[in-house]
């Protein structure tokens, strides 16, 4: 049982535009950052999104948002090589430890 | 370019100890948060441990007491001594220069660890 729940999975068209969601509590998520990645084929993760600020590199069809205990990255525009695992993660001050969320299966349809 | 490369991972029996590295280049490990996060096969991410600037360190709960995560300096090398290995230890481990405690911005290639009698 991961300390942040994510969608299991969550499809789109191409064009489309998702929102994938990460929800937890006023120790972590309301908190601290989240940060967003995502993951093709169990290959490396790769960082696309700190708070609402975008790495260089991530195409600004990217966003980041938190309201309360709930972050989210939304992908406006949806393309094909945006299928993929996305993960979120983030501090908790009452485990003094990072968490992550279970990952959401996005599917580009 | 900022980056890190882990090496280090093997097949190990259950009990068996181990030591990961993580060299990076492009910045000095000791300016900034290092973390491992690792994913067992067919599994999502987990944190594993992370050293700060000043040198504190925490641990997650699954290996807390067992592994132990360093860095030197000298080298520009973070590590994570791994004791007492247990088979759900196995996984890809990554090395991973964070943006603070949040989270990571740039990722090793991953090393296997593969603990099997």
């Amino acid at each position: 049982q991961s300390a942040l729940t994510q969608e299991a999975s969550v499809s789109g068209t191409v064009g489309q535009k998702v929102t994938l969601s990460c929800t937890g509590n006023s120790n972590n998520v309301g908190s601290f950052v989240v940060v967003w990645y995502k993951q093709t084929s169990h290959g490396a993760p790769k960082t696309v999104m700190f708070g609402d600020s975008l790495p260089s590199g991530i195409p600004d069809r990217f966003s980041g948002s938190k309201s309360g205990t709930v972050a989210s990255l939304t992908i406006s525009g949806l393309q094909p090589e945006d299928e993929a695992d996305y993960y979120c993660s983030t501090w908790d001050n009452s485990l003094s430890a990072r968490v992550f969320g279970g990952g959401t299966e996005l599917t580009v349809l | 370019e900022e980056q890190v490369v882990e090496t280090g991972g093997a097949l190990i029996q259950p009990g068996g100890s181990l030591r990961l590295s993580c060299a990076a280049s492009g910045f000095t490990v000791s300016s900034k948060y290092m973390s491992w996060v690792r994913q067992a096969p067919g599994k999502g991410l987990e944190w594993v441990s992370i050293i700060y600037i000043s040198g504190e360190r925490y641990y997650g709960d699954s290996v807390k007491g067992r592994f132990s995560i360093s860095r030197d300096t000298s080298k520009n090398t973070i590590y994570l001594q791994m004791n007492a290995l247990r088979a759900e230890d196995t996984a890809v481990y990554y090395c991973a220069r964070d943006v603070g405690r949040s989270g990571s911005h740039y990722w090793g290639q991953g090393t296997l660890v593969t603990v099997s009698s």
